[in-house]
């Protein structure tokens, strides 16, 4: 049974506006929450993340939102490039839990030029 | 700064070989996980070793074993490959939960 689900496989945006992907989760004992970026033939790479006390996360081009009432995160990438082009997945780690990560299923964000 | 380094990059099997893949990481970091990559699925955990001397399974662990050699150094064995064990398989190490894992660049493996 999947903890983290990431509902919509693919996403496609014009470069220059924002991308939104979303992950909603169902286990009430995750305290942190992470996205990672992975190209094609390559490892996924850790992009930002949040703790389960702030609902929001800033870096740049990339923020996160944390909603823990709807148990739903975003991650929010302002303005879209081409090199964002990519599979994101969101990832969730239990507290307590040997820094375990739960993983989604990934959505891939094609940018247009 | 190789980060964490996963041996081969790609592997063909026939059903009921035997592989060991490796994993070695140069960050220090006490714990180190296995994962296994299917469309649609997202990334699965297999086995993860919270620190040097202990292994523990995951969601997915049945048909592999696992060896923590060292601090560095974390294999996963197939013992007799099946075709569903077809995947890409990740190795990742990890230190604190704000900042997560670093991953290495995966193995592709095909079980025929």
């Amino acid at each position: 049974d999947q903890q983290v689900k990431q509902n919509s496989p693919s996403l496609s945006v014009q470069e220059g506006r924002i991308s939104i992907l979303n992950c909603d989760y169902t286990n009430s004992m995750f305290d942190y929450f992470l996205w990672y970026k992975k190209y094609p033939a390559e490892g996924p790479t850790f992009l930002i993340s949040i703790s389960s006390i702030k609902d929001k996360n800033e870096d740049g081009r990339f923020t996160v939102f944390l909603n823990k009432s709807a148990k739903h995160l975003s991650l929010h990438i302002v303005p879209s490039q081409p090199g964002d082009s990519a599979v994101y997945f969101c990832a969730a780690r239990s507290r307590g839990n040997d820094y375990k990560l739960s993983f989604g299923a990934g959505t891939t964000v094609t940018v247009r030029a | 700064n190789a980060g964490v380094t996963q041996t081969p990059k790609f592997q063909v099997l026939k059903t009921g070989q035997s592989m060991t893949l490796q994993c070695a990481q140069d960050m220090n970091h006490n714990s180190m996980y296995w994962y296994r990559q299917d469309p649609g699925m997202g990334l699965r955990l297999i086995y993860y070793s919270a620190s040097e001397g202990t292994t523990d399974k995951g969601e997915v662990p049945n048909g592999y074993n696992v060896s923590r050699l060292n601090k560095r150094e974390f294999s996963l064995r197939l013992e007799s490959a099946a075709p569903s064990q077809t995947s890409v398989y990740f190795c990742a190490s990890g230190q604190g939960a704000f900042y997560g894992y670093t991953f290495g660049s995966g193995t592709r493996l095909t079980v025929v």
